[in-house]
């Protein structure tokens, strides 16, 4: 079965410095997408960044980019120049073609921005 | 893009009443949606997935009975809660995938949900 696994319950990092975001997931699969969703305190689920994993070039998405390893599973979120904005819960989901649309989710990484 | 609607934002209501909660999706026809349930500082829980003309598919553990969906139309997908009790009181979200989900997933606002 497939499985999203987030290691970091909770990071912080510093106003306009960088953080890492980990990522790792098991599938037996070849073709499925990755997703980062960022909650922040309205809970409204906002999706960051894609990734298809048939593509070798990592996602970018303005400060937000990812480093996919798909080797290794890994699906990691870098985000430059942190704004206080950027202050939420992230989760981590996989999509696979075979999965009926279902999602499956990482337990989410709350992130810290120290002013 | 594409937008989900979710309504009411929060409600609040009486052990052993019913709530509706409404998802509609505003500017694309959303053939599935997923009701999530989600406690505090914990990820999204599948409840169910429903298909515009069909039966849901519940997950394992969710009460068929007491989480009522219902997916009339292209548009509309409506969640009731029966009889509710406090053990029910949460964080209710739904989302529809759009472009076949490659693209993402639209989410509603969600609805908390008290019951008193």
């Amino acid at each position: 079965a497939q499985t999203v696994t987030q290691s970091q319950p909770e990071m912080s990092v510093q106003e306009a410095e960088t953080v890492t975001l980990s990522c790792t997931y098991d599938t037996s699969e070849s073709d499925y997408y990755l997703f980062w969703y960022k909650q922040p305190p309205s809970r409204q689920m906002i999706l960051v960044i894609r990734q298809e994993a048939y593509k070798q070039q990592n996602a970018t998405e303005n400060r937000f980019s990812v480093n996919f390893q798909k080797a290794a599973k890994s699906f990691s979120l870098k985000i430059s120049d942190s704004q206080l904005g950027d202050a939420a819960m992230y989760f981590c989901a996989y999509y696979s073609l075979d999965s009926n649309y279902q999602l499956i989710w990482g337990a989410g990484t709350k992130l810290i921005i120290k002013p | 893009g594409a937008v989900v609607s979710q309504h009411p934002s929060w409600v609040i209501c009486k052990s052993g009443t019913s709530v509706k909660i409404e998802c509609r999706s505003l500017d694309f026809q959303a053939t599935t949606m997923f009701w999530y349930r989600q406690f505090p500082k914990q990820s999204l829980m599948l409840m169910a997935t429903s298909n515009e003309g069909s039966k849901a598919t519940y997950e394992q553990g969710v009460e068929k009975d007491k989480f009522l969906i219902n997916h009339a139309s292209l548009t509309l997908s409506t969640l009731t809660v029966t009889s509710a009790h406090p053990e029910d009181s949460s964080f209710y979200i739904c989302s529809a995938p759009h472009e076949g989900g490659n693209y993402g997933y639209t989410f509603g606002s969600g609805t908390r949900l008290t019951v008193v």
